[in-house]
């Protein structure tokens, strides 16, 4: 089945800063790749998502780009704040739905104000 | 508020018991999807119901059962728990059956068995 793999674990970055979390997958079979963002004592909210027939896609300080060749996609959060303070989850899913969502391990990303 | 709602909040139980969980999509949904969340083995998809049928499974034991009623509400029935059943489980809609859907999230039922 599918893999997903997600680095950091965890991540640092002073406010206003930049913050980059990459994911792989293991199955050219996937062409959905969404990411989500859990605060503490709440469920994930999908905060941007990709299809495998675009590179790159943005929305305000969030950005996604995915290398399907290589397997790999990245968020972008540029001009950090401490509201986006949280843990990131990638995803990944085979086929034409989002079913069967395979979760990365998550990324705990704190802002130092 | 993602209008995806979760009960009970929290659920304290005993080994060898059963539990049923409850999740109302938000309005218009017809796909309800259920995930377990635990420290070890992170966000896992358990099982998707789509206007009242199974259209896909996960790693969901033999052990927990789910359905989705009439009124697209669903249960998550958790038996012969065990202390490792411990987790959060977390029920997310679409309004379709898959596809170019986004998935909402509940707040989550926390489990706890003693």
């Amino acid at each position: 089945g599918e893999n997903v793999e997600q680095h950091p674990s965890t991540l640092s970055v002073q406010e206003g800063d930049s913050a980059v979390i990459k994911c792989t997958y293991s199955d050219s079979a996937s062409n959905y790749f969404p990411w989500y963002k859990q605060e503490l004592g709440k469920g994930p909210q999908l905060i941007i998502d990709i299809r495998s027939n675009v590179g790159e896609k943005k929305d305000q300080r969030i950005a996604v780009t995915l290398n399907k060749t290589a397997k790999h996609f990245s968020l972008h959060i540029t001009e950090t704040q401490p509201e986006d303070s949280a843990v990131y989850f990638c995803a990944a899913s085979i086929g034409f739905g989002n079913e069967k969502l395979t979760f990365g391990t998550g990324t705990r990303l704190t802002i130092i104000p | 508020d993602s209008g995806v709602t979760q009960t009970p909040k929290h659920l304290i139980t005993a080994t060898g018991q059963r539990v049923t969980l409850r999740c109302s999509p938000r309005s218009g949904d017809l796909s309800v999807y259920w995930y377990q969340q635990s420290l070890d083995q992170g966000l896992q998809f358990l099982i998707q119901y789509y206007n009242g049928e199974e259209r896909a499974k996960g790693n969901i034991l033999e052990r927990f059962s789910a359905q989705q009623f009439p009124d697209l509400h669903s249960e998550l029935n958790l038996s012969s728990l065990e202390l490792g059943d411990s987790a959060l489980y977390f029920c997310a809609s679409s309004p379709g059956a898959g596809g170019a859907d986004t998935q909402y999230f509940g707040p989550g039922t926390r489990l706890t068995v003693l």
